[in-house]
Order: structure tokens, then C-alpha cells, then sequence
């Protein structure tokens, strides 16, 4: 158990639906890091957050957002859903700003299915 | 944009032998991660790699890091059914605010 906590771990829904993604990370850490895995696209990094501050923005669209709350916890907001969206969306946390810097620890993942 | 490739992308192998997968990387970096998925699981962990020469070792499987010719390996010696997995490596950009992945290797261990 890396202590990241993903919640739901699986989610169906149609197209055109919003759906929110929650991560609460390991205790202690202020950075959470949203990832999505496809089988076209493989792992991709959407977006970080540190101390409730967006920190750095990698390929995520438009109809996706994400914030993160004062309790550290954060939420990634999906919405006009499309069929390409199915994936598998996982949140990772660190200590600090950089994950590279201190080790980074994956959560369980969600996974979304768009019908 | 930084691309990591890693090949072979699968790998059929037969327990007790040996095999290497490599990872190469086009920018400049000290530092590579190899990670660990099985099916629908989540990412373990398995190596971190933080300057040029480094060689970790964790039972069979042993990683070295190469900055100059940006290239990793990750080597399975005497390869176990239980090592059947994905297996990613990472870099980290620039401002290491985020991992670039490969595109992984799907192993697999036949008995």
C-alpha cells in the first residue's frame, strides 16, 4: 500500500457526462500529480499541484481541471466525456515541489469507462 | 518534447534465462526511475537512478544508468514466473516537475 488513496476505483458513465476523480496522498506530502494511462497514449502527465497552488501543466485538455484543497487532497474534474477518455487515471504524491526530488508514490488508480 | 523509448516492447522469456531491456531517452538527465505495473495495479517503485554509472541491484533484476549515451537497462538474471509484469522507465523534465514514461515492456515468464 503506497498510502495514496484513489476513490472510485472503477467508474462507467456516457458520453458527454462529468465525472470527479478524488485523491487524498500520503501523509505529509504537499505535491499530488495526476497521470493518464491509455493504450494509445500510454502514461501521460496531466497536471501538478502543490499546496493548493497548480505547479505545472503537462498534455491535459481543456474539459479536464483539477484543484487541490486545503486538506491536500485533490480532485480531478473530467467533463463533456468522450469515448477516448477511457482510461486508467492515476494520482501520485511527493513531498516535495519536484517529484523527482523525493520519491514519488502511486496511487491504486481509477478506472474510467466512457460509453 | 522529451521522448523516452524502451524496447522491446513485449518480452516472452522462459524461467532461468536472461535478458536486458533497454530504455533511451533524447534529452539530458542524471536521474531515470524504473517502475513496476502488474495488470490493472498500480506503479511500484523499483529503482531510482541519480547520476551517470549508477547501478542499483534488487534481487534478479539490476538497473544502470548510462547520461552520456542517455541510456538505461534494467537486466533480469535467471528470470521467475513472479517477474511476469510491465515494466516502465521515467525521466524527469527539466524542471522535474513531471515523468516522461516509456512505453513500457510487457514481460512475460513462461514456466
Amino acid at each position: 500500500d503506497s498510502g495514496v488513496t484513489q476513490t472510485p476505483k472503477h467508474l462507467i458513465t456516457a458520453t458527454g457526462q462529468r465525472v470527479t476523480l478524488r485523491c487524498s496522498p500520503r501523509s505529509g506530502d504537499l505535491s499530488v500529480y495526476w497521470y493518464q494511462q491509455s493504450l494509445d497514449q500510454g502514461l501521460q502527465f496531466l497536471i501538478q499541484y502543490y499546496n493548493g497552488e497548480e505547479r505545472a501543466k503537462g498534455n491535459i485538455l481543456e474539459r479536464f481541471s483539477a484543484q487541490q484543497f486545503p486538506d491536500l487532497h485533490s480532485e480531478l474534474n473530467l467533463s463533456s466525456l468522450e469515448l477516448g477518455d477511457s482510461a486508467l487515471y492515476f494520482c501520485a504524491s511527493s513531498v516535495g515541489t519536484a517529484i523527482s526530488n523525493t520519491e514519488a508514490f502511486f496511487g491504486q488508480g481509477t478506472r474510467l469507462t466512457v460509453v | 518534447e522529451l521522448k523516452v523509448e524502451q524496447n522491446p516492447l513485449f518480452l516472452s522469456m522462459q524461467e532461468g534465462k536472461n535478458y536486458t531491456i533497454y530504455c533511451n531517452y533524447s534529452t539530458t538527465s542524471d536521474r531515470l526511475y524504473w517502475y513496476r505495473q502488474d495488470p490493472g495495479k498500480s506503479l511500484e517503485s523499483l529503482f531510482v537512478l541519480l547520476s551517470n554509472g549508477a547501478v542499483k541491484q534488487e534481487g534478479r533484476l539490476m538497473a544502470s544508468l548510462d547520461t552520456k549515451a542517455r541510456l538505461s537497462t534494467l537486466h533480469i538474471t535467471a528470470a521467475v514466473h513472479d517477474l511476469s509484469a510491465t515494466y516502465f522507465c521515467a525521466v524527469d523534465s527539466n524542471t522535474g516537475n513531471q515523468f516522461y514514461f516509456g512505453t513500457g515492456t510487457s514481460l512475460t515468464v513462461i514456466p
